[in-house]
């Protein structure tokens, strides 16, 4: 069945690095958009980054312009956010989701369960 | 950056209850338009897109309407596994927003 699984979230410290991965199954992940999108405890839903299909664009929300990076292997059905100089307001959970190439309209129709990232000293 | 304002953002109502939420964009989106439900604990689950198609599966009480900049989402008679928090996302242009959120909760 369609799955997306999150993982590498945890306890850092200010300032450290963090690499968070999506593992999706089910569908074929070439054709989609993905997403990473992101919830701070007791908040809204924040979109945080974005990459095409093949990789070739990629798109970051301006609180993580230049902290955070996301990437995807389509050979292996992974996609990835490495989040450098943490901050402690970007604890929060996190999810992947997924976008059908040219259906944006559609919005998100599948997404992974979260994993949970907290920046504290 | 295009802003998307919800409201209310908290409503009391009870099982059998009309609802309404409204979602407004700082500038035009199209149809571009979608909405979430969120249980405490959980992924958000779509339930309308294009502002007015609904997702395959949800109950046909759910509906959706407008173009533009205004929009709303209605759930014809709340029942109870529909006390959640909603939210609209627009996906016309990056960055992607979401509205702040609009918790239902039960009278």
């Amino acid at each position: 069945q369609v799955q997306l699984v999150e993982s590498g979230g945890g306890v850092v410290q200010p300032g450290r690095s963090l690499r968070l991965s999506c593992a999706v199954s089910g569908f074929t992940f070439s054709g989609y958009t993905m997403y990473w999108v992101r919830q701070a405890p007791g908040k809204g839903l924040g979109w945080v980054a974005g990459i095409s299909y093949e990789g070739s664009n990629k798109y970051y929300a301006e609180s993580v312009e230049g902290r955070f990076a996301i990437s995807r292997d389509n050979s292996k059905n992974m996609l990835y956010l490495q989040m450098n100089s943490l901050r402690v307001e970007d604890t929060a959970v996190y999810y992947c989701a997924r976008v059908e190439v040219g259906y944006s309209s559609r919005g998100m129709d599948v997404w992974g369960q979260g994993t949970t990232v907290t920046v504290s000293s | 950056d295009i802003q998307l304002t919800q409201s209310p953002s908290f409503l009391s109502a009870s099982v059998g209850d009309r609802v309404t939420i409204t979602c407004r964009a700082s500038q035009g989106i199209s149809s571009y338009l979608v909405w979430y439900q969120q249980k405490p604990g959980k992924a958000p689950k779509l339930l309308i897109y294009a502002a007015s198609t609904l997702q395959s599966g949800v109950p046909s009480r759910f509906s959706g309407s407008g173009s533009g900049t205004e929009f709303t989402l209605t759930i014809s008679s709340l029942q109870p596994e529909d006390f959640a928090t909603y939210y609209c996302q627009q996906l016309n242009s990056y960055p992607l927003t979401f509205g702040g959120g609009t918790k239902v909760e039960i009278k």
